[in-house]
């Protein structure tokens, strides 16, 4: 079947620090992967997402590359900033797009 | 822009209770889709639709009764209320089933059950 798990949190970091939040996945077929974000007291929203292995998505200073032989889609920022600060969802659709798969999220705390 | 817009956001019920949440989208999307989000459980989708007059089951069902009646309206109904339903439920939407397409959520809804 199809899952996804992610690095468990809390994520605390200093302004400018480097950021990796891991992130595996399983499936059958070809999933597209994404990256969800979570601001306080809001809904999730799209950050990134990449369709084909090998693909990078990229948004707002994050960056997360489709490995398909290791099944990862690790988040990156070069250097966080407070704003950043919020929950992030890794997630997997299946080829029956209307199937979503999301890991249990990972809080990070960026702290001036 | 509203998106998708859900009522109310805010809940709280006694044991038993039923109540209603409201999910409206104006982007014109055929699916939709309820989920709940509980802490180191990520979200679970609960039911979904793939268009006007339709419903499936997701991944924890029990206890929820959903209707799509018109396309831009899901609701989700507990009939019953029970303490393992209290939780934050999200309503999102998409337009097509091809992988690669993103959700689009609500800003949730977050249910006490006493």
């Amino acid at each position: 079947g199809n899952s996804v798990t992610q690095m468990e949190g809390p994520v605390t970091l200093s302004e400018e620090a480097f950021l990796t939040i891991n992130c595996t996945y399983t499936a059958t077929g070809y999933p597209s992967l994404f990256w969800y974000v979570q601001y306080p007291g809001e809904g999730l929203q799209l950050l990134l997402k990449a369709t084909k292995a090998d693909d990078k998505g990229s948004n707002k200073g994050f960056e997360a590359t489709y490995r398909k032989e290791t099944t990862s889609f690790h988040l990156e920022k070069g250097s966080v900033q407070v704003s950043d600060s919020a929950v992030y969802f890794c997630a997997l659709s299946g080829n029956t797009g209307n199937q979503f798969y999301f890991g249990t999220g990972t809080s990070l705390t960026v702290i001036p | 822009n509203a998106g998708v817009t859900q009522t109310p956001k805010f809940r709280v019920l006694k044991t038993g209770q039923s109540m209603t949440l409201l999910c409206a989208q104006d982007m014109n999307h055929e699916y939709m889709y309820w989920y709940r989000q509980d802490p180191g459980m990520g979200l679970r989708l609960i039911h979904y639709s793939v268009g006007e007059g339709t419903t499936a089951k997701g991944e924890v069902p029990d206890g929820y009764n959903v209707s799509r009646l018109k396309k831009q309206n899901f609701l989700l109904g507990l009939e019953s209320a029970a303490p393992s339903q209290t939780s934050v439920y999200f309503c999102a939407s998409s337009y097509t089933s091809t992988t690669g397409e993103k959700l689009f959520f609500g800003s949730g809804t977050q249910l006490s059950v006493l």
